[in-house]
């Protein structure tokens, strides 16, 4: 298993602002993921962040907006650039620990909770 | 896009009630279906997988089926408490992309 934590818990921002948020796992894990659930929105995948290497970023989502970092096997960040109200949403870290095909269980953390005004 | 629909969107049971809730995915190209417990504020936390057809998994009083073939899970609770109160999601997964493909959810309440 893995417990992943992240920082801020939640924020309020100002429109045009950044704010880069953080994911920690308790251990080395395979591949890490970014999602973003907006107001009665499903999960959905904005990247995966791949160690040592760019993220690989789905449809709909840039680098530019959402540039990801992830230095080493345990610890990832997602910034959300020039932030306007639509990217008021909760942003969940998540973690696959073994194998690449996901027939594994994923591991979230509580999410972050971000408002723009 | 891949189509997960869950239903029903929410319910109310009353404590002691058995519910149950329906995950559809796309009914080609399986690999995996993943159930998600999600309480407001804290973490996703993972019920299950399920990778074959007819499989049974259950942990306590949750219980879920899978029908590849059709398309379609079922997420089983017994005996509701008001701590099963949270939202359930499904996720599923093709052999054909590298991503989970969530469905809204299922928001649950039980009532004492």
């Amino acid at each position: 298993s893995a417990v992943i934590s992240q920082k801020p818990s939640r924020d309020i921002c100002q429109r045009g602002t950044s704010l880069t948020i953080q994911c920690q796992v308790d251990s080395q894990v395979t591949m890490m993921f970014w999602y973003r659930q907006q107001p009665g929105q499903s999960l959905t995948l904005i990247a995966t962040a791949n160690q040592g290497s760019e993220a690989t970023y789905e449809s709909g989502f840039v680098i530019d907006k959402f540039p990801i970092s992830r230095p080493n096997l345990t610890f990832s960040t997602l910034t959300v650039s020039n932030m306007s109200p639509e990217d008021s949403s909760i942003y969940l870290c998540s973690a696959a620990p073994g194998r690449e095909d996901l027939t594994d269980t994923q591991y979230f953390g509580p999410g972050t909770r971000l408002t723009v005004l | 896009i891949l189509n997960v629909e869950q239903s029903p969107q929410s319910l109310h049971v009353q404590e002691g009630d058995s519910t149950n809730f329906t995950c559809s995915f796309p009914s080609s190209n399986f690999y995996a279906l993943h159930w998600y417990r999600w309480e407001t504020a804290k973490s996703p936390e993972a019920l299950f997988v399920m990778t074959l057809n007819g499989d049974e998994k259950k942990k306590g009083r949750i219980s879920a089926t899978l029908n590849t073939k059709e398309g379609y899970s079922y997420l089983y609770i017994k005996g509701s408490q008001p701590e099963d109160s949270a939202t359930y999601l499904c996720a599923f997964f093709p052999g054909s992309a590298r991503q989970l493909t969530f469905g809204s959810g299922t928001q649950l309440t039980v009532l004492p």
